[in-house]
């Protein structure tokens, strides 16, 4: 079936350093989304991309998805202690509304 | 305007024992999901309705688990009986027929001992 991959499963880096999460899906996606999951907390929306090569920007986070809408990247620049957390890629199954959720890449800033 | 409200947020019960997750989606989300959380892993959907129809329960273990969303609103997922493995965190999201981004409860931390 469908499958939804994330590299790294973990990241630990400095405060200030850059951070960038990929996300891999087995089959053509319709749109992707991005979710961050702060310690303890649940799922929090971050952004919908659906054309073939989009990037979009938000203050400091980058995302882009792929030409051939098959993969997806985070990037996070200067980051700081409030961006801790897993971040989840999702991707619909084809032609449903079902979304697959990636494996998530789990970050932590160390002060 | 209200989140997604889950209740109770904490759960412990032996196994064997029956245990039932409310959900209160967002007002005027027609879709509501629940998936499943283990612990370092992704939520994985558990059953998705429209309204009061549920339209993608293929994922719901239905010797164990039921769900119901009589009203087309609040929503009862239950499991009967539980098991050691299903101790997991039980997330509720809902999505407005405009948008499928979804928004998710608190979610509840169930422990079977």
């Amino acid at each position: 079936g469908q499958q939804v991959m994330q590299i790294p499963q973990y990241q630990h880096v400095q405060e200030g350093e850059d951070f960038t999460t990929y996300c891999n899906s087995s089959t053509t996606l319709s749109n992707i989304q991005w979710y961050k999951q702060r310690p303890g907390g649940h799922p929090v929306f971050l952004i919908q991309l659906v054309k073939s090569g989009e990037v979009k920007k938000q203050k400091r986070l980058t995302f882009q998805f792929g030409e051939a809408k098959k993969n997806s990247s985070l990037h996070i620049t200067a980051t700081q202690t409030t961006d801790v957390g897993t971040y989840f890629c999702a991707g619909p199954r084809s032609g449903t509304y079902k979304y697959i959720f990636g494996t998530g890449t789990r970050l932590k800033v160390l002060a | 305007e209200a989140g997604v409200v889950q209740s109770p947020r904490y759960k412990i019960i032996e196994k064997k024992q029956p245990v039932a997750f409310w959900c209160n989606p967002i007002s005027g989300h027609n879709t509501l999901y629940w998936y499943l959380q283990n612990l370092g892993q992704g939520p994985e959907l558990l059953i998705r309705y429209e309204n009061e129809e549920a339209v993608d329960d293929s994922q719901l273990p239905k010797d164990r688990f039921s769900a119901e969303r009589l009203k087309g609103v609040d929503s009862t997922l239950k499991i009967q009986p539980a098991e050691l493995g299903d101790s997991a965190v039980y997330l509720c999201a809902s999505s407005s027929a405009l948008s499928n981004i979804q928004y998710f409860g608190a979610g509840t931390r169930l422990s079977v001992l």
